[in-house]
């Protein structure tokens, strides 16, 4: 079975400033690997993900995120932080995409906050 | 990208009574949905996995009985909270997987009083 482990429940950083949200991974098969956001009373909406090829992916709104196999990671990193930054992410992880393998197993959650 | 609609997007029942949830794909057929449940402040829990003209599968824990799923068409699944109770309280989303993606519905807030 996969897992997935977000450190830091709650991170805050300034306008402007590096954001760097980490996740590692547990599976015993290649990983399919993503980064969702969501807004307060809403659905998810896919920043990025890892299938196959390149490590670097990049996603919308500027994140971007690396899939160290060594490392079992994959953290989410933006280099300015924006005020709309502000939400909550979410990291998961599939073993495939058909059928069931498809299903998502989701870390715990990181809560963005963004200051002046 | 693919589009799910999921409907109501918030819902206040009472105690003991049922609520359906609808979740459909607007523009794709989705062979296979997820529905998910996630408690205040806590991430997504996978509660069950509804495939078209099948039986549902549900996760450990999850109460089949309880939690009615009805995937009758390439285009509609539906999640029936049954008798419910204020333990029920939760938010409640579907997902369908197109291609290398997930697409989720809006969700559901789900308040039993």
């Amino acid at each position: 079975a996969q897992s997935v482990t977000q450190l830091g429940s709650h991170v805050s950083v300034s306008e402007g400033a590096l954001v760097l949200l980490r996740c590692n991974y547990s599976s015993s098969v290649p990983p399919y690997l993503f980064w969702y956001v969501q807004y307060p009373n809403q659905g998810l909406q896919l920043l990025l993900k890892y299938t196959t090829g390149a490590t670097l992916v990049k996603g919308i709104n500027g994140f971007e995120a690396e899939f160290k196999k060594s490392e079992t990671s994959f953290h989410l990193t933006k280099p300015s932080a924006h005020m709309s930054d502000a939400a909550e992410y979410f990291c998961a992880v599939s073993v495939g995409w058909t059928g069931t393998a498809s299903k998502l197993t989701f870390g715990t959650g990181t809560r963005l906050q963004v200051t002046l | 990208g693919a589009v799910v609609s999921q409907h109501p997007s918030w819902v206040i029942c009472k105690s003991g009574t049922s609520v359906k949830i609808e979740c459909r794909s607007l523009d794709f057929q989705a062979t296979t949905m997820f529905w998910y449940r996630q408690f205040p402040k806590q991430s997504l829990m996978l509660m069950a996995t509804s495939n078209e003209g099948s039986k549902a599968t549900y996760e450990q824990g999850v109460e089949k009985d309880k939690f009615l799923i009805n995937h009758a068409s390439l285009t509609l699944s539906t999640l029936t909270v049954t008798s419910a109770h204020p333990e029920d309280s939760s938010f409640y989303i579907c997902s369908a997987p197109v291609n290398t993606e997930a697409f989720f519905g809006q969700g559901t807030r789900l308040t039993v009083v």
